[in-house]
């Protein structure tokens, strides 16, 4: 049984990019959550997918979208990238308990 | 803001049990206790979590004060792989809410 799997596991952008990560759940799970983590802190949750709706939102601005496809695979969109959006992003499955994937960590040059 | 606080670092010999505190004085009666760790540059692993009873599994067990407002995880016999950055946290398990994660406990666990 496959865990929560992310891709791509490293990725550098410029300031001002796009950039798109992705995010399988484990098997069963229907919700996806994603969280930010920068350097020397605990994540911090960006957002909640569900039944492909954003659930729940923290406070992140509207550069920070995503998406839920029908199979519960998710996307975490970041538009114009600071420099400050460089961090480990974390995508989590489960309505109860949740289990993290291995993360993506971005570097915004 | 997180709802738990944790002593920042812990250090703990191989072999010797690890006890780790949280304190959750404002916990509420229909919120869990859960405790993750994450090893350097990984996703935070699930470790355990409870309501009001103590817990056990095959990684740790979970010690719930009568009053909930404080826990304990307590590693038996903590290995070098058990050093990690430990986050005690309380959540709604009934349905699916966002962790909040203050920034946990260092723990060092040394030969």
């Amino acid at each position: 049984d496959a865990g929560v799997t992310q891709s791509p596991t490293h990725l550098i952008k410029t300031r001002g990019q796009q950039v798109t990560l992705r995010c399988s759940p484990k098997s069963g799970h229907d919700t996806v959550s994603w969280y930010q983590q920068a350097l020397g802190q605990g994540p911090q949750f960006i957002f909640q997918y569900y039944e492909e709706e954003e659930r729940q939102r923290g406070n992140f601005p509207d550069r920070f979208s995503g998406h839920q496809f029908p199979n519960y695979s998710s996307e975490l969109n970041v538009n114009a990238l600071l420099l400050g959006d460089s961090a480990l992003y974390l995508c989590a499955s489960g309505r109860r308990t949740q289990y993290f994937g291995p993360g993506t960590r971005l570097l915004v040059l | 803001d997180a709802k738990t606080t944790q002593p920042p670092s812990m250090d703990c010999a191989e072999g010797r049990a690890a006890n780790l505190p949280c304190n959750h004085s404002t916990i509420s009666g229909n919120e869990y206790v859960y405790w993750y760790r994450q090893i350097h540059s990984q996703g935070p692993q699930y470790i355990i979590h409870g309501l009001k009873n103590n817990e056990t599994n095959e990684m740790a067990s979970l010690i719930i004060t009568e009053d909930r407002k404080s826990s304990t995880l307590i590693l038996p016999h903590a290995t070098l792989r058990d050093t990690a950055v430990y986050y005690c946290i309380v959540s709604y398990s009934y349905n699916t809410d966002k962790l909040i994660f203050g920034t946990g406990t260092r723990l060092q666990v040394f030969p």
